[in-house]
C-alpha cells in the first residue's frame, strides 16, 4: 500500500522562474488537496480536487498559481514568476469519501521550494 | 484570526513526564485529526475522531473530541524521546468545504 508520493522533494529557483510539482496520491482516493506550510505554522489550504473537477480554490491561490489533475489520478501544481514569498513547504494531501463525516487526509512528504 | 488555537506552541519535558495538548476553536467540526510532523516531512496522521465526546487510545496517546466538537485534547503518558516531533491538529469545520484548517502546532521535545 503505497502512500502520497511527490516530486521533486526539494527545489531551488531563481526569483522569476517557474516551477511544477507533481503529486501522486494513494491509487483509490478521489479527492486531492494542496496546502502550504511556511516555517512555524500549520498547513494552509489552496485548492482541492475531486476527481478531475477543481471544485475549490483558497484566495491564497494567486493569479501565479495553477493546479490540475487530468484524469482524476496525478495532479501538477505550476506556480509561474517565482517571488521570495513562495519560499515554503508544498503538501499534497488525498482522502476517499466514505461519508461526509469521515474524510481523513493523508499527507505526502511535501516538496520544499527555496525562491533565491 | 486563528481559527483553531493550540496550546502550548512549545513543550520541553524529561522522559517519562506526561503532557495534554489542546486544540480549541469557536467553530464546530464535522471531525478532527492529529498528526505529527517531523522536520521536512508531511504530517502522518495519528487519529481521526468524529463523535461528540469521543476518547480514542493509541498505545501511550489519548484523544478527546469535545462534547460540542469544538475541541479536542492529546495526552501523552510517560512521554519518550522518541515522541518528539510538532504535533499539529486539523478540523474540517462544518460548512467549509473539505479543506483542514490546522493550529499552528505544538513542538515537543521529550530529553532522555
Amino acid at each position: 500500500d503505497t502512500g502520497v508520493s511527490q516530486d521533486p522533494r526539494h527545489k531551488i529557483t531563481k526569483r522569476g522562474q517557474n516551477v511544477t510539482f507533481r503529486c501522486d496520491p494513494i491509487s483509490e482516493h478521489n479527492r486531492l488537496y494542496w496546502y502550504r506550510q511556511t516555517l512555524g505554522q500549520g498547513p494552509e489550504f489552496l485548492t482541492y480536487f475531486q476527481n478531475e473537477a477543481q471544485l475549490e480554490k483558497s484566495r491564497l491561490l494567486s493569479d501565479r498559481f495553477s493546479a490540475e489533475r487530468p484524469k482524476g489520478s496525478f495532479s501538477t501544481l505550476e506556480i509561474q514568476r517565482t517571488e521570495q514569498g513562495d519560499s515554503a513547504m508544498y503538501l499534497c494531501a488525498s482522502s476517499w469519501k466514505r461519508d461526509r463525516r469521515t474524510d481523513t487526509q493523508y499527507f505526502g512528504p511535501g516538496t520544499r521550494l527555496t525562491v533565491l | 484570526t486563528q481559527l483553531l488555537e493550540q496550546s502550548p506552541q512549545f513543550l520541553s519535558i524529561q522522559e517519562g513526564e506526561n503532557l495534554t495538548v489542546y486544540c480549541n476553536s469557536s467553530s464546530v467540526f464535522s471531525s478532527l485529526q492529529w498528526y505529527r510532523q517531523e522536520p521536512g516531512e508531511g504530517p502522518v496522521l495519528l487519529v481521526t475522531v468524529v463523535t461528540g465526546g469521543e476518547v480514542k487510545k493509541l498505545k501511550r496517546l489519548t484523544f478527546q473530541f469535545g462534547d460540542a466538537r469544538k475541541d479536542s485534547s492529546l495526552h501523552i503518558t510517560a512521554a519518550q524521546p522518541g515522541d518528539t516531533g510538532l504535533y499539529l491538529c486539523a478540523g474540517a469545520i462544518i460548512g467549509s468545504a473539505r479543506q483542514l484548517t490546522f493550529g499552528s502546532g505544538t513542538q515537543l521535545t521529550v530529553l532522555p
